[in-house]
């Protein structure tokens, strides 16, 4: 299944680094997610964008920056990053109207080791 | 805020056997989803569910979404190896949960040697 892609799969990096995650999806969709998933707790919803508009923030820290450039690539922008961000980030996409959200599809993620 | 409680957590279990997990919400949900995901890999959806009541078949996995609109099951019948994993249910409120899930903690599927 190649409908979302996401780079690098892994990446380890220093606090005081900036580095970026990027999303594909290649689905027609119109609404990109990102998540943060860590070891024993529920995935965590941080940005929604719907027609490239960010409709979503919940409460993330400002050292992650999204960026959505089309409707078809979502970018995440890390700097200065913690080691309790070591987490896999996952990129998602639907099809999304009248605040509704349909079946949502996921990339593989990127493993993220902050040292 | 809307809250997602999903169980077992954990299931060991013989090759063979019949598995059941539920998710249950704290309020009625329009749309409920279940995934699974295999470790280094992002969530796959198995089955998405519309309306109350709805049975939905997905070769040996079957989920229903309950009458209350409260709740889900997700069912596998004759387990194999290869439906080791983690599986996840979502649900999504009204109109003003703004494109947002929710999220169950998952079941972790174990089988037994």
């Amino acid at each position: 299944e190649t409908g979302v892609t996401q780079t690098p799969r892994h990446l380890v990096m220093g606090m005081t680094n900036k580095k970026s995650l990027k999303c594909e999806q290649h689905l027609g969709h119109n609404a990109m997610y990102w998540y943060k998933q860590s070891a024993k707790k529920p995935l965590e919803l941080m940005f929604v964008y719907n027609f490239k508009e960010q409709t979503e923030n919940n409460s993330v820290p400002s050292r992650f920056s999204p960026e959505c450039p089309n409707s078809s690539h979502l970018f995440l922008h890390l700097h200065t990053l913690q080691p309790e961000d070591s987490a896999l980030y996952l990129c998602a996409s639907s099809q999304a109207r009248a605040r509704m959200v349909y079946e949502q599809y996921f990339g593989p993620g990127t493993r993220l080791t902050v040292t | 805020g809307q809250q997602l409680n999903q169980s077992p957590q954990s299931m060991f279990i013989q090759e063979g056997e019949d598995v059941s997990m539920n998710c249950t919400s704290s309020s009625i949900f329009n749309t409920w989803l279940w995934y699974k995901q295999e470790p280094g890999e992002g969530p796959v959806l198995l089955i998405a569910l519309y309306k109350a009541g709805e049975l939905t078949s997905n070769g040996r996995l079957t989920a229903q979404f309950g009458i209350t609109r409260k709740d889900s099951f997700l069912n596998i019948s004759a387990s194999i190896p290869s439906d080791v994993g983690i599986y996840f249910c979502a649900g999504q409120g009204g109109m003003d949960s703004n494109y947002q899930l929710i999220w169950g903690a998952g079941t972790k599927l174990i089988i037994k040697p």
